[in-house]
């Protein structure tokens, strides 16, 4: 596509329910990555992938996120046992590569509530 | 640690007055700087970039920035507001010597520009 798509838009759940959010970046682009947006708060990064490197998953905030990329295609971001904190859009961008000055470009998110 | 810091989480601004976001950075090397601009119900998109050269650097929709290394500084301005430019605003870095990494962002300012 033309740009970053993610879904669901938006995801209701209960808590203590697993959940995936997925992530489908533009053709062609290696590098993919996971950020976190809580209301009233900036992007906290969660997890980076780049072509078939070892992801960077310095960011993920418990053993309940996981994260998975098949080749340079789509990506998956599972988080188990939900818990209220984890309420918030979840952000997915691509970037053509490892270059330190190119910019990312980024899906419009996905908002999960956790109940 | 590098990190990113806008000192303001709202600035209202006149339409037609000049308009200031700002953004200071600390890290151990040379940066890469980014700002991004989020409107609402939508994802981040890319607004300019400092990589190398001339401080003051120019983006889309009339913003600028100016790259200030005594001051660890890279503000966002725009001469003249426009009510369109209210958005959630984010700066962000890199190092350059590390290529394959995240974007670290601030917290984000609500620019709110009032007609």
């Amino acid at each position: 596509g033309a740009g970053v798509s993610q879904s669901p838009s938006n995801k209701v759940t209960e808590k203590g329910k697993d959940v995936e959010l997925r992530c489908d970046p533009i053709s062609g682009h290696t590098a993919l990555y996971w950020y976190r947006q809580r209301l009233g708060q900036g992007l906290e990064f969660l997890i980076y992938f780049q072509g078939n490197s070892a992801p960077d998953k310095s960011g993920l905030p418990s053993d309940r996120f996981s994260a998975e990329r098949t080749g340079e295609s789509v990506s998956t971001l599972t988080i188990q046992r939900t818990q209220q904190e984890d309420s918030a859009v979840y952000l997915c961008a691509s970037s053509p590569g490892l270059a330190v000055t190119g910019e990312l470009f980024f899906g419009e998110g996905s908002r999960l509530t956790v109940l | 640690a590098q990190s990113v810091a806008q000192p303001e989480d709202q600035v209202n601004v006149a339409e037609g007055n000049p308009l200031t976001v700002k953004c200071t950075y600390s890290v151990s090397g040379n940066p890469y700087l980014f700002w991004y601009v989020q409107y609402p119900n939508r994802g981040l998109q890319f607004l300019l970039k400092y990589i190398t050269g001339d401080n003051l650097v120019k983006g889309s929709y009339g913003f600028e920035a100016e790259f200030n290394k005594s001051q660890t500084s890279f503000h966002l301005k725009k001469p003249s507001a426009l009510v369109s430019d209210s958005a959630l605003y984010f700066c962000a870095v890199r190092l350059t010597n590390q290529a394959g990494t995240a974007l670290i962002f601030g917290k984000g300012t609500t620019l709110s520009v009032s007609s």
